[in-house]
């Protein structure tokens, strides 16, 4: 069966700093990666998306970037933090095979919680 | 600018009643529409929708999605308190699978 993983779970970190955020995929190969932020009390916002290695496509000019060293890996990165960088990041994943079953279905990582102050 | 809009935001309720959640939605070349819950962390997934008219259930959830309104309806009869939760309504448009997502409908279901 396929799982999914992100860490940290949780994080507080000063205005400025670094970030790097893993996501990791087991139990499938070539999946379509994606990362999302969710603000409190809102709904999720598209960030950056990866249909294969070396391959991100990013939604929303922001203060992130983001990485797919192996397939089955995404990483989400900031070199200096903002205040507006705070929120749930979830990692989510598709089989990426147009036409199959559960084509659609996104899973959902268990998030990390980023608190920047 | 594709876009999901979901009514109400927030809804309180008794154990025992029937809810209707909203969903409606303004993309470009729309594939499908999910449902999914978010209790405390990760949504986990209800329903995909690509036909209109067609009503998908499991247990007391079932929701329909009409593509000509462009709209779709989450509804759970005899909720319990295991139904407080976000729901997510989210639209797939174009290529990658890429998902479009709503403000969610927090619901609160009361003893």
């Amino acid at each position: 069966s396929q799982t999914i993983h992100q860490w940290p779970a949780t994080l507080v970190q000063p205005v400025g700093s670094p970030l790097s955020l893993e996501c990791t995929v087991e139990g499938t190969s070539n999946p379509n990666l994606y990362w999302y932020r969710q603000a409190a009390g809102r709904g999720l916002q598209l960030l950056f998306y990866s249909v294969g290695i070396g391959q991100i496509s990013s939604e929303v000019p922001q203060n992130l970037s983001a990485s797919r060293p192996q397939d089955r890996q995404f990483i989400l990165s900031s070199k200096k933090l903002l205040l507006s960088d705070s929120g749930f990041y979830l990692c989510a994943w598709t089989k990426g095979l147009a036409g199959g079953p559960g084509y659609n279905e996104q899973f959902f990582g268990p998030g990390t919680r980023l608190t920047v102050l | 600018e594709d876009k999901v809009v979901q009514s109400p935001l927030s809804l309180v309720v008794h154990e025992g009643d029937t809810v209707t959640l909203n969903c409606s939605y303004e993309v470009t070349n729309f594939r499908s529409l999910l449902w999914y819950k978010q209790e405390k962390k990760a949504p986990t997934f209800l329903f995909m929708l690509t036909s209109s008219g067609i009503e998908k259930k499991s247990g007391r959830l079932s929701s329909i999605l009409d593509k000509k309104e462009l709209f779709s309806i989450l509804n759970i009869t005899a909720t319990q308190t295991g139904d407080s939760a976000i729901y997510l309504c989210a639209v797939e448009f174009g290529g990658a699978q890429k998902l479009v997502f709503g403000q969610g409908t927090r619901l609160t279901i009361n003893p």
